[in-house]
């Protein structure tokens, strides 16, 4: 059973609200994810880590940012939430095994964020 | 361009029976292949993978077909239960270098009726 945490896992705010989403893996995997995922809709990838101090932005643009400053965490900032925000946030991580290394990610179980 | 598609995106089957949900893909470099579950409210969980070297692999009442002519893949459950509900993803990964990344398909909601 994969050990992976976010908090909160539903939040609602306003409009201007700067809000941290948390991560949090037992793992020790080296490789950290954000996905957006809206219902019907395929998870986009909106952040990634490799390592510790190593963050990059996903296939879709964010106006969020992401930190990486110790290998279990993860947290995902938005500077100033706006209704555009509203989506469930899912982190994953995932194991480099070599030639055996298939993607598999394992996820958090979500934060579901509205900003209304 | 979505490189993974799910065209169904519901599916309703009666307990005891087959469901079979298709994901297509374009990317020729994809390599390997994964279906994740999604109950609502929580994160996706792995269910069952396949290697573009097979094109078929079995984990109890799951089974994945890959055809890589036709650049189409299905899971099959048999048989169904109602605990089975649920919205589930293709996914299909590709070594870019240092790492994989999974691109992930819109899902298909399943409904198994008792």
């Amino acid at each position: 059973e994969a050990d992976i945490y976010q908090t909160p896992r539903y939040l609602v705010i306003g409009t201007g609200k700067k809000i941290t989403l948390e991560c949090s893996q037992t793992m020790g995997h080296d490789k950290m994810y954000w996905y957006q995922q809206d219902p019907g809709m395929e998870l986009h990838l909106i952040h990634y880590s490799y390592g510790v101090n190593s963050t990059e932005k996903g296939d879709l643009s964010s106006e969020s940012t992401v930190s990486r400053i110790r290998t279990e965490h993860f947290p995902l900032t938005l500077e100033s939430a706006r209704p555009s925000h509203t989506s469930q946030y899912l982190c994953a991580s995932s194991e480099s095994k070599g030639a055996r290394y298939t993607g598999e990610l394992f996820f958090g179980e979500g934060s579901r964020l509205t900003v209304l | 361009d979505q490189q993974v598609k799910q065209n169904s995106p519901s599916l309703s089957v009666q307990e005891g029976r087959i469901s079979i949900l298709n994901c297509d893909y374009t990317n020729s470099m994809f390599d390997y292949f994964l279906w994740y579950k999604k109950y609502p409210a929580e994160g996706p969980t792995f269910l069952i993978s396949i290697s573009s070297i097979k094109d078929k692999n079995e984990d109890g009442r799951f089974t994945v077909f890959l055809n890589k002519s036709a650049k189409h893949l299905s899971l099959h459950i048999v048989p169904s239960q109602p605990g089975d509900s649920a919205v589930y993803f293709c996914a299909a990964s590709v070594n870019s270098g240092s790492a994989r990344q999974l691109t992930f398909g819109s899902g298909t909601q399943l409904t198994v009726l008792p």
